[in-house]
């Protein structure tokens, strides 16, 4: 089974902090992804990452950087914590859509998620 | 930038009534996948519609993908206590970025 591992289910950070959020996949998935959760708001892409090194702006960029130093691990870096960054954060992984020849379906597979709170 | 609605975004329900949920994208997609998450849990993916007019079913759940492939809608048929949750809809343009919808939570009086 695939497995998507977040270090910490639960933070308390202080307004300010430097927070890391880091997330290890055991597939060989080329893709990976940050997510955050808010009710009412769905799942907002922050960041994704095609291949090691690579990483694009998805839709609320602002505030967080990532890292992709090799293909198992992504991290979600917050240089500066604020409140408005309390939240569900959920990575992912999957393969990508077309590889090798094949069209691979996608999916993402997530991990259990973090929950961050900014005081 | 691209978005994909979904509605409506409660619905409680009887157990053994049916349920369904809508997608709007405002442009044509490459495909559609549906999620499931349970409360506590993390999105699970459900099933992948990539044909103008696909229907797919799963059990008491079924799936379609519009003929323009700009809409999706998941119907489950007489629900059932394990059913509650938050389905969630995320449309996919080009090869890589899915962009999910507000969700539906599904909850359900025995």
């Amino acid at each position: 089974d695939v497995k998507v591992t977040q270090s910490s289910r639960y933070l308390v950070k202080r307004t300010g902090e430097k927070v890391f959020l880091e997330c290890v996949q055991d597939m060989d998935h080329e893709n990976m992804f940050w997510y955050r959760q808010d009710p009412g708001l769905g799942l907002r892409l922050i960041y994704f990452s095609y291949d090691v090194k690579m990483k694009e702006k998805g839709d609320i960029p602002e505030g967080y950087s990532v890292s992709r130093e090799k293909k198992e691990r992504f991290s979600l870096i917050l240089e500066s914590a604020s409140t408005n960054q309390t939240s569900m954060y959920l990575c992912a992984s999957s393969f990508p859509r077309l590889a090798g020849g094949y069209e691979n379906t996608g999916e993402l597979f997530f991990g259990e998620g973090s929950r961050l709170t900014v005081l | 930038g691209q978005q994909v609605m979904q509605i409506p975004q409660y619905q409680h329900v009887q157990e053994g009534e049916d349920f369904t949920t809508y997608c709007n994208s405002s442009t044509t997609l490459s495909n559609i996948q549906w999620y499931k998450q349970r409360p506590g849990g993390h999105p699970v993916f459900l099933i992948q519609l990539v044909k103008s007019g696909e229907v797919k079913k799963q059990k008491r759940l079924t799936f379609q993908f519009g003929e323009a492939k700009k809409n999706s809608s998941l119907h489950i048929t007489a629900t059932q206590t394990t059913d509650v949750g938050t389905y969630f809809c995320a449309g996919l343009w080009g090869a890589q970025k899915l962009v999910f919808g507000q969700g539906t939570r599904l909850t359900i009086n025995p």
